[in-house]
C-alpha cells in the first residue's frame, strides 16, 4: 500500500494475555518508530528501528515490552501479560531515513489495544 | 528536560474565523527541531511542518502560518479563514538532533480544533 498499514486496527484482550501487534512500513523506508498514545494524551515514544537493529528502546515502559523488525521492513511489537493500564492506541511511523532533521514521520492509524 | 506544552485543550470557532494554537517549548539542546502534526478522526497523524531551531523565520503555507520565537520558546501556528475540514486535533512536537538524532519526538497534549459552519 502507499501509507503505512497497522493490523490489526482494534484489539480486545484479557489482563495476562500475549499481544502482538504489526506494523507495515512504506516501502523503502528504513526507520521506522512505535508510539503509544493514551486517551487525551499526544503520542508517547517507545522504539526506534534503523534497519533491522533497534537503535533506541529506552521508551519501552518495562520488559513486558519487545519489539522486532528481522528482515528490515514489517515490525512486530509484542507485549506479554498484559495489564489494563497498557490499553492505549499504539502508533506505527516510517520515515526514508533517520532523524527528524530528513524528513517527516509517516504514521499509521494505529492499533487500538483494550486490555480487559 | 525536554517539555512541550499546549495550553489549550479545546478550541471552538466559526467557519472562516482565524485561529492561533500555542505552543510552548522547553529544551536544553541547542540545536532542536519543532513540528506540527494533525491528526484527523481517523487517527493517523499528518506532518504540517519541521522548523529547524536555527531559523527563526516565520513561515507561511496557504492558510497555515507559523510564528517561531526563539526568546520566548513558542512556536505557535494560525490558521486564516478556518474551515469545517481544519476540525482535528492538533499536536506540537519536539525533536532532538546531535549523534542520538533518532526521530524520537516529544508531543505536546494536542489541542482540540473545533471548526463550526
Amino acid at each position: 500500500g502507499a501509507g503505512v498499514s497497522q493490523t490489526p486496527s482494534n484489539k480486545v484482550t484479557e489482563k495476562g494475555k500475549y499481544v502482538e501487534l504489526r506494523c507495515d512500513p512504506i516501502s523503502g523506508h528504513t526507520a521506522l518508530y512505535w508510539y503509544r498514545q493514551s486517551l487525551g494524551q499526544g503520542p508517547e515514544f517507545l522504539i526506534y528501528f534503523q534497519g533491522t537493529g533497534a537503535a533506541d528502546d529506552s521508551g519501552l515502559p518495562n520488559d513486558r515490552f519487545f519489539a522486532v523488525r528481522p528482515e528490515g521492513s514489517v515490525s512486530t511489537l509484542k507485549i506479554q501479560r498484559t495489564e489494563r493500564g497498557d490499553s492505549a492506541v499504539y502508533l506505527c511511523a516510517s520515515s526514508l531515513m533517520w532523524g527528524p532533521n530528513t524528513g517527516e514521520l509517516f504514521f499509521g492509524e494505529g492499533s487500538r489495544l483494550t486490555v480487559l | 528536560a525536554q517539555k512541550v506544552t499546549q495550553a489549550q485543550t479545546e478550541i471552538s470557532v466559526v467557519e472562516k474565523e482565524d485561529v492561533t494554537l500555542d505552543c510552548v517549548y522547553e529544551t536544553r539542546d541547542t540545536t532542536y527541531y519543532l513540528f506540527w502534526y494533525k491528526q484527523p478522526p481517523s487517527g493517523e497523524l499528518v506532518f504540517l511542518i519541521r522548523r529547524n531551531s536555527f531559523d527563526e523565520q516565520n513561515e507561511i503555507s496557504g492558510r497555515y502560518s507559523w510564528n517561531f520565537q526563539k526568546s520566548t520558546s513558542s512556536f505557535n501556528f494560525t490558521i486564516t479563514a478556518s474551515q469545517v475540514v481544519d476540525s482535528a486535533v492538533y499536536f506540537c512536537a519536539l525533536g532532538r538532533d546531535g549523534s542520538s538524532n533518532t526521530g524520537k519526538l516529544i508531543f505536546g497534549q494536542g489541542t482540540t480544533l473545533q471548526v463550526k459552519p
